[in-house]
């Protein structure tokens, strides 16, 4: 347990659905981050929330909707996906922005998505 | 905007051999380098992060260089053990303002025993 909590860690939806995944942490930091990871893709920054502010938008399709209502969640909504989009998404935190204030980022598990 | 490389993209090791993974980067202002250790089913997790005004960092048998010169920075895995096996990867920030971490594509690992 790493103190970054997603839900849920596997998830199979189809092109029509609408579902949401969740990131939880309680450890008192104030930056949240949503990553998508591809094979053989470098880490993609989707979204950076500081003190549950959007601060960033990576252009992201508008089919993935972040919604922040404090500082200890993030959500990702998600509809009207593409194959393409399966990936792995990773939630992480950070005290600080920037690399994390030069202490890093934790990571949750991720959800392992996949759009039949 | 920060480009980072990481090679090798895969290396592998006997047991009790030394690994060497390698990156580099392209913006001089960097000055905060972490590396992160992803087992399988598991998110990236910080395992050793070294700044601008240090050249070498050690925590026990993971150590990392920086060359700010030459903008490169190197982790040493020591005595390899096959729970090292995982994929590595580097990243590049700024410390002190705003500039999106910038990942290196990964080094998967594997120890042979």
């Amino acid at each position: 347990e790493t103190g970054v909590t997603q839900t849920p860690r596997h998830l199979v939806m189809g092109m029509t659905n609408k579902k949401s995944l969740k990131c939880e942490q309680h450890l008192g930091h104030n930056a949240m981050y949503w990553y998508k990871q591809s094979a053989k893709k470098p880490l993609e920054l989707m979204f950076v929330y500081n003190f549950k502010e959007q601060t960033e938008n990576n252009s992201v399709p508008s089919r993935f909707s972040p919604e922040c209502p404090n500082s200890s969640h993030l959500f990702l909504h998600l509809h009207t996906l593409q194959p393409e989009d399966s990936a792995l998404y990773l939630c992480a935190s950070s005290q600080g922005l920037a690399g994390g204030g030069g202490r890093g980022y934790t990571f949750g598990s991720g959800t392992r998505l996949t759009v039949v | 905007g920060e480009n980072v490389e990481q090679h090798p993209s895969t290396l592998s090791v006997q047991e009790g051999d030394s690994a060497v993974i390698k990156c580099t980067y392209s913006d001089s202002a960097s000055n905060y380098f972490p590396w992160y250790k992803q087992e399988l089913g598991k998110g990236p997790q910080l395992i050793i992060d070294i700044r601008s005004n240090v050249g070498e960092k050690k925590d026990q048998r993971i150590a990392v260089t920086l060359n700010k010169t030459a903008k490169h920075f190197s982790l040493h895995i020591t005595e390899t053990q096959p729970e090292d096996s995982a994929v590595y990867f580097c990243a590049a920030s700024l410390v002190g303002g705003y500039q999106k971490v910038t990942f290196g594509t990964g080094t998967k690992l594997q120890v042979i025993p």
